[in-house]
């Protein structure tokens, strides 16, 4: 299984809106990653877990807050947000000790926020 | 901060046709990676090169690693409409790092 799920493909929410994405693998990767990508623009890394430890926080607002609950799963908690945070979030997920970090992205998360 | 430089930004092509986009850095990267996206969805990762002057062939694509491990080149042979899509490079700046430097990516559109 060389698969990164996410879940909901689409989402549109408030401003006042509490909502969660989730991204699951089966690979065993113990790196996993939430990216932002706006239209147009290559992906821009929002945190980084590794061994369901955070590793990087790329100075991300605190309206977004990550979760690893475990080896295959990661979430990001929605609170807040603004309409200029519409954009597709995308998961990824990375074996550990290669050095290669060849990292394999879910379909993403398109999310609106009205 | 390491930057990578992608060349062209868009590409438009005739089916058949041959195309190259590059990506350039002053940086030293430990690999790369090119990935092709298509609208709405994930990248996909199509071939990590690692080794300076390194060659790898998948197909009609070709991808070339530069021999101080600056720069690289992807080659599309016979462009084929299936090709379109957004192709990424992205570097690896150390052994272990997690962080991926992107280039800002080449939309390729091929015309059938």
């Amino acid at each position: 299984d060389t698969e990164v799920t996410q879940t909901p493909k689409h989402l549109v929410m408030g401003m006042t809106n509490k909502k969660s994405l989730k991204c699951e693998q089966h690979m065993g990767h113990r790196a996993m990653y939430w990216y932002k990508q706006k239209a147009k623009k290559p992906p821009e890394l929002m945190f980084v877990y590794s061994y369901e430890k955070l590793s990087i926080n790329e100075s991300v607002p605190s309206r977004f807050s990550p979760e690893c609950p475990n080896s295959s799963l990661l979430n990001l908690h929605l609170h807040a947000l603004q309409p200029e945070d519409s954009a597709l979030y995308l998961c990824a997920s990375s074996q550990t000790g290669s050095g290669y970090n060849e990292q394999f992205f879910g379909p993403g998360t398109r999310l609106t926020v009205l | 901060t390491q930057l990578l430089e992608q060349s062209p930004q868009f590409l438009s092509i005739q089916e058949g046709e041959n195309l190259t986009v590059y990506c350039n850095s002053s940086s030293v990267f430990s690999s790369l990676q090119w990935y092709r996206q298509e609208p709405g969805e994930g990248p996909v990762l199509l071939v990590t090169v690692v080794t300076g002057g390194e060659v790898k062939k998948l197909k009609r694509l070709t991808f070339q690693f530069g021999d101080a491990r600056k720069d690289s080149s992807l080659h599309i042979t016979a462009a084929q409409p299936g090709d379109t899509g957004l192709y990424l490079c992205a570097g690896v700046p150390g052994a272990g790092s997690y962080q991926l430097t992107f280039g800002k990516g080449t939309k390729l559109s091929v015309i059938p």
